[in-house]
Parts: structure tokens; sequence; C-alpha cells
């Protein structure tokens, strides 16, 4: 599989629920970011955990990171329609800059 | 305080033609990255420039595709003879260069190129 792949492909969850994401990687990181995008439009970025970092919290967003299985997982707390859209996880290698993509989560939010 | 700015935002090439596509960054931004979309899928890295200087080009074509990032203006990321291959969504992205390995780039709204 590529780097950084995210699982589910898609979810669907009704409005206040929470919604998980989980994101897998293959090589050694400096950090990895999370990314939305609604569709048709440009990314949004959303979170970055560096490698050192366990966890990580930005208002209803907890993002974990787990090196040692090198994976992380995006949670979104009291979903709400508006979060619907595609969620992808970045990683940036070491000594790199450029973000490596994985394909994506679409995570749908019914009213 | 605008953000990074891409045109045309649509674009449409018959087979043979050549595209050019421009990335205005954040004001304050030298650097510069371009990916692409196929659909259904998630960005791939192409390029990453400074101003004046290809920092990385590993993930772009070698045959076709070209980048620049001059003193004055935007990036631009150039197309030769398209093929329908070559249809996509192209994203570009600008960071301060600032923070290092840990810079936010911050993308702009893409270009849609559909080669017929």
């Amino acid at each position: 599989s590529q780097q950084g792949e995210e699982d589910p492909q898609a979810l669907s969850i009704q409005e206040g629920e929470n919604a998980t994401m989980n994101c897998s990687y293959k090589t050694s990181i400096n950090n990895l970011q999370w990314y939305r995008q609604n569709s048709g439009r440009g990314l949004v970025h959303l979170i970055l955990i560096r490698s050192n970092e366990r966890e990580k919290h930005s208002g209803r967003l907890r993002v974990t990171l787990d090196t040692s299985k090198k994976s992380s997982s995006l949670l979104i707390t009291a979903s709400r329609a508006a979060d619907t859209a595609s969620y992808f996880c970045a990683t940036v290698e070491i000594s790199a800059r450029q973000l490596t993509f994985g394909s994506g989560t679409q995570l749908t939010v019914l009213p | 305080n605008a953000g990074v700015m891409q045109n045309p935002r649509h674009l449409v090439r018959r087979r043979g033609q050549e595209a050019r596509l421009r990335c205005s960054p954040m004001k304050g931004h030298s650097h510069v990255y371009w990916y692409r979309q196929l659909p259904e899928e998630g960005l791939k890295f192409m390029v990453y420039l400074q101003k004046e200087n290809i920092i990385d080009e590993s993930g772009m074509p070698k045959e076709r595709f070209s980048a620049e990032f001059p003193k004055e203006g935007p990036s631009i990321l150039r197309i030769q003879q398209v093929v329908r291959g070559d249809s996509a969504a192209y994203f570009c992205a600008s960071s301060s260069g600032t923070s290092g390995f840990t810079d936010t780039q911050y993308f702009g709204p893409g270009t849609r190129l559909t080669v017929l």
C-alpha cells in the first residue's frame, strides 16, 4: 500500500456522532498532517503533529500518533453536516519538505 | 490578506496543445509546491521550488513538464503537448520556509485541466 493510507475509504454517520479516521504510513517521518477537502475545492490544513508528539487537540479535532505502529487517527467529535468532506493524512519524511498524501476518507455527516 | 491564488481555475486543452498554470503564493511566502490530484485519489507531489531555484522535482515527469518560480511574478507549471492522461486537478501550495520541516503548506483552490 502507499505511504499515508487512510481507513476507512468512506464513512457515513449521523450528525452529533463522532467520526474516527485512521492513517497508516511506511517510512520514518518528521511530522504528520491532516487536511480536509470539500468537493471540487482546495485543501484546508487542519492539524500537524510532530513525530515526538503522541496526541494533539484543536477544537473538535483530536489527533493521535503512534510512531511504533506507524499510524495516526483523526477523531472529529460531535460531527456536523458541514464536516462532510474528504479527509487526507499527509506525511513529511525525514529531511524532506514535500507532503505525501494518502487516498483519503470520504466523510458524510447526515443531518 | 489573500491566500494562495491559482489561475485559471478551469482549463480545457486539446491533445498536443500547451497548458500553463499559474500560482501566486501567499504574501511573504517564498516556497512553492505543485501537486497533482487524479479523480478519487490523494495529491501526488510534483515539484518544490524557491525563488529562482528548483529544489526537488522528483515527482515531475521527465518529459513535457516544467516549472519555474521567477524572482518576480507567479510560479508557472507548464505542460507541453498535453495528452488525455494529463487531465487532473493541479494544486499549488506555499509556505514561509521559516519552520523548516514543520512548515505549514497553504493550498490554492487548484486548476482543473481537461484534455480533450
